[in-house]
């Protein structure tokens, strides 16, 4: 039981390029989140979903796309990444019903 | 006006002292409390969950929650070096996720001293 993984953990871009986040869990969880964390900011929600092939806007969508094809699986993509989307990004997943969230270990992305 | 408050620090202790981490909040409508602890460099961990008012204790970790003060705890006895890390409160209304799912802290910098 690996729980949530992200791939890849750091990447480094160049302005305009693209990029997709990969999120994975295996526990069976109806909803999958992603945010990012920049130092004084906290933890803010890009998108999330509350079911295969759904998603949904969280507080900062903005230059983000999402997919969630797979139960398991909830894609984050940059279509043209920007240096103020330099951050580092956290997939979780959480059960029906229930409150709480288990996070991923991170993806750090730097866009130069 | 934010949600909820939750000093940075850095907040730093001898070893073996009792740290007390704390969350203020304004929305009268949360119900389920959550802390995380965050390591450098790592995902945040779900630490303790409580529901409602009251107190949960989990080895050297206690919860506590008032919601007739909108203020929440985590008290961490005997405290370790590996305790240092960010701690961030999370708390819900309880409507089932999405993206009334949860609301973070922006976490408090603990560091103990060897």
């Amino acid at each position: 039981n690996a729980g949530v993984t992200q791939t890849p953990k750091f990447r480094v871009l160049k302005t305009g390029q693209s990029m997709t986040l990969l999120c994975a869990q295996d526990m069976n969880h109806e909803y999958m989140y992603w945010y990012r964390q920049d130092p004084g900011m906290g933890l803010r929600l890009i998108h999330y979903s509350v079911g295969e092939g759904t998603t949904a806007k969280g507080e900062v969508p903005d230059g983000y796309n999402v997919s969630r094809l797979k139960k398991q699986n909830f894609l984050l993509g940059l279509e043209s990444a920007a240096p103020s989307q330099t951050s580092v990004y956290f997939c979780a997943s959480g059960q029906l019903a229930r409150e709480t969230q288990y996070f991923g270990p991170g993806t750090r992305l730097l866009v130069l | 006006q934010k949600e909820v408050e939750q000093d940075p620090g850095p907040l730093s202790v001898p070893e073996g002292a009792i740290v007390s981490l704390n969350c203020t909040y304004s929305n009268s409508a949360f119900q389920y409390f959550m802390w995380y602890r965050q390591y450098s460099r790592k995902g945040p961990e779900l630490l303790m969950y409580t529901y409602s008012s009251g107190n949960k204790e989990d080895g050297r970790f206690t919860a506590q929650v008032d919601k007739s003060s909108k203020y929440i705890s985590l008290f961490i006895r005997d405290s370790q070096p590996s305790d240092s890390a960010t701690y961030l409160c999370a708390m819900s209304e309880g409507k089932g996720g999405g993206a009334d799912g949860l609301t973070f802290g922006k976490g408090t910098h603990l560091i103990i001293q060897p």
